[in-house]
C-alpha cells in the first residue's frame, strides 16, 4: 500500500468547512483513497473513497488531484460530534486485506 | 444501516483466565477481523477469517486463537490473559471479492483490561 502524509492536528469552527489534506505522492493506478474517522473511544467509521474522480456522499466529499498524488476531505459543515482523528488509506480494492491507519489528522471541532 | 456489535464495551479480567471477546455482524458479510489498538502502534491484526470455520493469522496471532462457527459470529479467544493484552480490540467485517468497496465495518470496540 502506498504511504500517505497528512498533518498532525488541525482545528476548525463550527459550521465552518473543514479541509482536510492528505499526499500520496507514490499511488499507483489501481489504488484507491479512503477516509475513515475515529472517534473517541469508538471503532473507526468508514467516510469515502475514490479512484480519480471527485465523490460526494451525505458523510463528506473527497477531491482527488488530476495526478492523484493528493487528496482532500471535505466536511462542509463541521459540527461538534465532527471532532475525531482522520485517516486517509491508499490500498487496492478487495476484500480479506487488514486495514493499516497512519498517524491520521486529530481535527477539533471548536464552538 | 449496517452493524458490528461487540458484546462487551468494557472489561476487566485477572492474569491467567481465559477470555472470550464476541463479534457478530448482520450484513452477510464473508469476511471478519480482529484488531488490537494500542496508543502509538495503531491498529494491528490479530487474525481474520473469510469463512465459516476458515481463519488465516495476522500479525500478531501469539496468545490468541479464534473461532468462526457461523458465518455472522466471529469470537476472539485469550487462551491465559496477561497484563500485556490490556488493549482496545476492535472487530471488523466487510464483502469477499475484488470490489473497489474494500470498506470495513467496524464495532465499538472492546477495552480490555488485564489485571
Amino acid at each position: 500500500d502506498a504511504k500517505t502524509t497528512q498533518p498532525p492536528s488541525m482545528d476548525c469552527a463550527e459550521g465552518r468547512a473543514a479541509n482536510l489534506p492528505c499526499n500520496h505522492s507514490t499511488i499507483s493506478g489501481n489504488e484507491y483513497v479512503y477516509w475513515y474517522r475515529q472517534i473517541h473511544s469508538q471503532g473507526p467509521q468508514y467516510i469515502i473513497h475514490g479512484l480519480k474522480n471527485n465523490e460526494t456522499n451525505e458523510m463528506a466529499s473527497l477531491i482527488i488531484t488530476e495526478d492523484r498524488k493528493s487528496s482532500t476531505l471535505i466536511l462542509p459543515h463541521a459540527t461538534l460530534r465532527d471532532t475525531a482523528v482522520y485517516y486517509c488509506i491508499v490500498r487496492v480494492g478487495g476484500g480479506a486485506q487488514k486495514l493499516v491507519f497512519g498517524q491520521g489528522t486529530r481535527l477539533t471541532i471548536n464552538p | 444501516d449496517v452493524k458490528v456489535t461487540q458484546s462487551s464495551r468494557y472489561l476487566v479480567k485477572r492474569t491467567g483466565e481465559k477470555v472470550f471477546l464476541e463479534c457478530v455482524q448482520d450484513m452477510d458479510h464473508e469476511n471478519m477481523f480482529w484488531y488490537r489498538q494500542d496508543p502509538g502502534l495503531g491498529l494491528r491484526l490479530i487474525y481474520f477469517s473469510y469463512d465459516v470455520k476458515m481463519k488465516e493469522k495476522g500479525d500478531i496471532p501469539e496468545g490468541y486463537s479464534v473461532s468462526r462457527e457461523k458465518k455472522e459470529r466471529f469470537s476472539l479467544i485469550l487462551e491465559s490473559a496477561s497484563t500485556n493484552q490490556t488493549s482496545m480490540y476492535l472487530c471488523a467485517s466487510n464483502q469477499q471479492g475484488s470490489s473497489a468497496k474494500n470498506i470495513q465495518y467496524f464495532g465499538a470496540g472492546t477495552r480490555l483490561s488485564v489485571l
